[in-house]
């Protein structure tokens, strides 16, 4: 079964710190992305990469920064945290290729910007 | 700017019936149409998807419809038991990236 483990449940910081939110996969996916969950907003991408080193912006990138050192683990950052980061992110994983190919999510790590 | 759309926001359907969610987009170079599940604190999972060649999928009790036509398609789940409780969301793939956008997300109650 894929695993996809954040390394917060919950967090608490606040305006101005630097936020580092983890993420690692099991299942040797070439992709990661980073998406922000909102109400009503469904969930937005923030970034995304297809390899290590690698990273693409995705709809929301302003005021985030990402790293992938590793095939296995994508980091996302937050520079200044400000309260309008509050939010519920979601990191997911997939194939690169190989048709249809799902995308696997983590529970999620909801973090509060005071 | 969001590109699916998808209704109603918040839906309450008795045990045994049958809840729809709507979604329209307006990329027509959307490759692929997945519907995800999730559950209160839990990551979204993959439910069902379908691709633009094909107007229905069923899997169980879920089944999808696609219009291309109207750009739109739809999740139904027929017999709806109080298990399927949960947000869902329907997305649309942009490339062969596998890059997905999202819908805003239907909270779906189903009461006893």
């Amino acid at each position: 079964d894929v695993k996809v483990t954040q390394s917060s449940r919950y967090l608490v910081k606040r305006t101005g710190e630097k936020v580092f939110l983890e993420c690692v996969q099991d299942m040797d996916h070439e992709n990661m992305f980073w998406y922000r969950q909102d109400p009503g907003l469904g969930l937005r991408l923030i970034y995304f990469s297809y390899d290590v080193k690698m990273k693409e912006k995705g709809d929301i990138p302003e005021g985030y920064s990402v790293s992938r050192e590793k095939k296995e683990r994508f980091s996302l950052i937050l520079e200044s945290a400000s309260t309008n980061q509050t939010s519920m992110y979601l990191c997911a994983s997939s194939y690169l290729t190989g048709g249809n190919q799902p995308q696997h999510f983590g529970d999620g790590t909801r973090l509060s910007i005071l | 700017q969001q590109q699916v759309k998808q209704s109603p926001q918040s839906l309450i359907v008795q045990k045994g019936g049958i809840s729809i969610i709507n979604c329209a987009y307006e990329n027509t170079a959307f490759d692929y149409f997945p519907w995800y599940q999730q559950f209160p604190g839990k990551g979204p999972a993959l439910l069902i998807a379908i691709r633009p060649d094909v107007s229905e999928k069923k899997e169980g009790r879920f089944t999808i419809s696609f219009n291309k036509s109207a750009k739109q398609f739809s999740l139904h789940i027929m017999d709806s038991q109080p298990g399927d409780s949960a947000t869902y969301f329907c997305a649309a793939r942009r490339d062969a990236g596998n890059m997905l956008t999202f819908g805003g997300g239907t909270r779906l109650m189903v009461k006893p």
